[in-house]
């Protein structure tokens, strides 16, 4: 049973298009994060909700917006997809804010062409 | 600024040989230190964590890490690596509640 699940696992799409991404994790845990690895691997967080409460915004442009209709869950919608926005999103999660190792999704490889 | 580094963005190893990878961060407040690694295709997988007490920390597949507070570093050891262990290697801490900052990862190659 999948601790940290997100779908869909591949996403291809063309400019100009909407896109969801879903996560979902059966931990019990309070805290989940949206984190973009672009092609260099390097790692930035976009968002992070606690109990179902926005608790970070990184500079994101605001086509990204999070929603989490419950602690298990927290989704990502892009609205008018760019080249730029290819890259892999991974979904994670902890026992509360901070302290506390994650736990990551497999993640979302996006490609936008 | 509170930051991770990561010294080296590659480290190529013969197997069974040992492997250190290294990782400095900068903060003056107090932080929490964390290495995860990365095999192709996947997300990240917590390997060991500092949050107090103990400065040698153990984690899963025979990896330690040394926490050290006057160097501000927390570098990751192995004695003896395997091919298995070839994957991406990120250093991470989280400086306040809410995030972790990641270092920009170190790539491990193990080679027969």
């Amino acid at each position: 049973d999948t601790a940290v699940s997100q779908t869909p696992k591949y996403l291809v799409t063309q400019m100009g298009n909407d896109k969801s991404i879903k996560c979902e994790q059966n931990l019990g845990h309070d805290t989940m994060y949206w984190y973009k690895q672009d092609s260099k691997k390097f790692l930035k967080i976009m968002f992070s909700y606690n109990n179902k409460e926005l608790i970070i915004n990184e500079t994101v442009p605001n086509r990204f917006s999070p929603k989490s209709p419950d602690k298990a869950h927290l989704n990502l919608h892009i609205n008018s997809l760019e080249l730029g926005d290819s890259a892999v999103y991974f979904c994670a999660s902890s026992p509360q804010p901070g302290h506390y190792g994650y736990t990551f999704g497999s993640g979302t490889r996006l490609t936008v062409v | 600024a509170q930051s991770v580094t990561q010294l080296d963005s590659q480290v190529p190893v013969f197997e069974e040989a040992p492997v250190e990878l290294r990782c400095n961060y900068s903060s003056s407040v107090s932080v929490y230190l964390f290495w995860y690694v990365q095999y192709p295709n996947q997300g990240l997988q917590l390997l060991l964590k500092y949050l107090s007490g103990s400065t040698l920390v153990k984690g899963i597949n025979g990896f330690e890490a040394e926490f050290n507070k006057s160097q501000t570093s927390f570098h990751l050891r192995k004695p003896s690596v395997h091919i298995s262990d070839t994957a991406e290697y990120f250093c991470a801490a989280s400086f306040n509640a809410g995030k972790s900052t990641f270092g920009d990862g170190t790539t491990l190659t193990v080679k027969p």
